[in-house]
């Protein structure tokens, strides 16, 4: 089976730096997957770890340890459109389009 | 690219009822998934289907069905409504290739009375 936790809820200030941690315990594991959800809305990619390290895009950055079962979505300069659900997805070793998703965490942006 | 689309956005049902719900992927995608989200259970994968073939199903009871079309296009569909079945259902598409990126639809909010 496939646990993965992340916690309920943060809460930053706008121009700060927030990180959301992730870790699963899985039978299997190809990649994991950061997902953001605003309210009412459906989930947009932010990005994708296979191998171990830190993957940076923009104001976002991912970092994955497998060996650890850890990861975590870094978010630099807050804003508040940052305001957000950010889930955490992995991927199994089915090698189909499987995701299994933590409970997301509610991330509250504050002036 | 037009985008994943599912209609309809908004539908309420009682209980025993059964219901329909659609997904046009991505163009060019092959694989739309299915997935439940609730406040309480989070994200839940309902099936996934390739080229018209279910190729993974989730842990659900088996009033929750669904299939493909020839042109990628996806329903699935949910007999004998509890009013547990409340929740926003999601299909995400992705080309179908190995850890390809799943890009969601708006989503269908489901109200069961």
């Amino acid at each position: 089976g496939q646990n993965i936790d992340q916690p309920t809820e943060m809460t930053a200030t706008e121009g700060a730096i927030v990180q959301i941690n992730c870790t699963y315990q899985t039978s299997g594991f190809n990649g994991l997957f950061w997902y953001q959800q605003h309210a009412g809305e459906a989930p947009t990619f932010l990005s994708y770890n296979v191998l171990d390290g830190l993957e940076e895009k923009g104001r976002f950055s991912s970092f994955l340890s497998r060996s650890k079962g850890y990861s975590y979505l870094l978010l630099k300069e807050l804003q508040m459109k940052d305001s957000a659900s950010y889930l955490c997805a992995v991927s199994g070793n089915s090698g189909y389009s499987t995701l299994t998703f933590g409970k997301g965490t509610m991330l509250l942006v504050s002036p | 690219k037009a985008g994943v689309t599912q209609t309809p956005r908004y539908l309420i049902k009682t209980r025993g009822q059964q219901v329909t719900l659609s997904c046009s992927p991505i163009s060019g995608h092959r694989s739309v998934s299915w997935y439940q989200q609730t406040p309480g259970q989070g994200l839940q994968f309902l099936f996934e289907y390739f080229s018209e073939t279910q190729r993974n199903k989730g842990n659900f009871p088996g009033r929750f069905s669904g299939r493909q079309f020839s042109n990628s296009r996806s329903e699935m569909n949910v007999s004998t409504l509890e009013l547990g079945d409340s929740a926003l259902y999601l299909c995400a598409s992705s080309s179908g290739l190995y850890q390809e990126t799943q890009y969601f639809g708006p989503g269908t909010r489901l109200l069961v009375l």
